[in-house]
């Protein structure tokens, strides 16, 4: 199965920076990679498809990039709000894994 | 408004059997393929199950496999999933989850039902 692993796990910022997420397949898997938002007691939110497709009704702010094995997730200015766990999520031969997850917090 | 309701959730010993079920509406949910996503308490995400919009394409997690059956009803407009010989490990919240297309992208979330398999 492939596997998937996402740096860092948890990172503080201030608002208004830029912050990046990196999440790396174990063999090539396109660009079928997703990101997804999680706040605290809610389900996720998917905002970024195929890589690197803002999902419609997210914030510019949020941007994604990469294929075959290597991507990244970008928050162009950090804002209050984006406190949230960020998880990728793949699919290859018939499995869908997700990433362990990037907590955000504000420093 | 698009939605997913799940319901069917609870406490149970382990070895035990649960029937999920998610309710779809405000979409054409026989166009969809479908997803089971679980959490389990303070851990990340784990995908379940998944079937395509007819049923006719259906995958396994493998720590499920054999135990879980996913199904569905396009004139219910439900989901289901079927979960026998539940273990302590299989104690979560389940989502159901709409994909996006055919890239397995999951636009549509529900709030989620809590699985406790506990004695």
């Amino acid at each position: 199965d492939i596997q998937m692993t996402q740096s860092p796990s948890s990172l503080s910022a201030s608002v208004g920076d830029r912050v990046t997420i990196t999440c790396q397949a174990s063999q090539d898997i396109s660009n079928y990679l997703n990101w997804y938002q999680q706040k605290p007691g809610k389900a996720p939110k998917l905002l970024i498809y195929d890589a690197s497709n803002l999902e419609t009704g997210v914030p510019s702010r949020f941007s994604g990039s990469g294929s075959g094995t290597d991507f990244s997730f970008t928050i162009s200015s950090l804002q209050p709000e984006d406190v949230a766990t960020y998880f990728c999520q793949q699919y290859s031969n018939l499995i869908i894994t997700f990433g362990p997850g990037t907590k955000v917090d504000i420093k | 408004e698009v939605q997913l309701v799940e319901s069917g959730g609870g406490l149970l010993q382990p070895g035990g059997s649960l029937r999920l079920s998610c309710a779809a509406s405000g979409f054409t949910f026989s166009g969809f393929g479908m997803d089971w996503v679980r959490q389990a308490p303070g851990k990340g995400l784990e995908w379940v199950a998944y079937t395509n919009n007819d049923g006719s394409a259906i995958y396994y997690a493998d720590s499920v496999k054999g135990r879980f059956t996913i199904s569905r009803n396009d004139v219910k407009r439900s989901l289901y999933l079927q979960m026998n010989s539940l273990r302590a490990e299989d104690t979560a919240v389940y989502y159901c989850v709409r994909d996006k297309g055919v890239t397995y992208a999951m636009d549509v979330w529900g709030q989620g039902t809590t699985v406790t398999v506990s004695s």
